[in-house]
């Protein structure tokens, strides 16, 4: 199995500069999720999709983050514009249900 | 909201000795699961508990849930170096919610 599959594994970007960062799931999981992972705030989840559809964004911490899922094999998380404070390891994870989770190896992302 | 709760934050451990995690929900959950992080890496599932006062086994790793199904443990024997990490709970109730993990450094 390749697993859950994010990229880039690194980006360093500008403050004010639209930021992508993408995943696959692993075939056959019809749940995916992102995570945020900072050392002040933990691992914090932003959003999860069932069957590609948007179940619970309340995690998304404003409007200029937002998050698609436009097919069972791919997803994306856009940050317009990002700042600073977004420095973080970004996880994407999938799973069969509300189950055990399988994590990309993650989005180290510096925003300068 | 459920919220999940895990102590100790930080455990510094001498290569050998036993140390526990502990994970407090909350709310009653539908099962809790553990994961680990090695530094740099990403969190990788460990074992799910479902069941009341279920105890479960992975070698030097136990790990149990609690009887009213809100709180959870992991404890590890004869801590050696590759058990260096952060371990996180995260409890199901609706969602998955994940503690803040404890971090594990092991003096050798």
């Amino acid at each position: 199995d390749a697993g859950v599959i994010q990229s880039p594994r690194h980006e360093v970007t500008e403050m004010g500069q639209e930021v992508t960062l993408r995943c696959k799931p692993i075939s056959g999981h019809n749940s995916l999720f992102w995570y945020r992972q900072t050392m002040m705030r933990g691992l914090e989840l932003l959003i999860y999709f069932n069957n590609n559809v948007p179940i619970d964004d309340s995690g998304m911490p404003e409007d200029r983050f937002s998050a698609k899922m436009p097919n069972a094999s791919f997803s994306t998380l856009k940050i317009q514009p990002s700042e600073p404070r977004d420095s973080a390891v970004y996880f994407c994870a999938s799973s069969t249900a509300i189950d055990t989770q399988y994590f990309g190896p993650g989005t180290r992302l510096t925003v300068l | 909201g459920q919220q999940v709760m895990q102590i100790p934050q930080y455990q510094h451990v001498q290569e050998g000795e036993d140390f526990t995690t502990y994970c407090n929900s909350s709310t009653t959950l539908s099962n809790i699961q553990w994961y680990k992080q090695r530094p740099g890496g990403h969190p990788v599932f460990l074992i799910q508990l479902v069941k009341s006062g279920e105890v479960k086994k992975q070698k030097r790793l136990t790990f149990q849930f609690g009887e009213a199904k809100k709180n959870s443990s992991l404890h590890i024997t004869a801590t050696q170096t590759t058990d260096v990490g952060t371990y996180f709970c995260a409890g199901n109730d609706y969602k998955l919610s994940f503690g803040a993990g404890t971090t594990v450094t092991v003096r050798a």
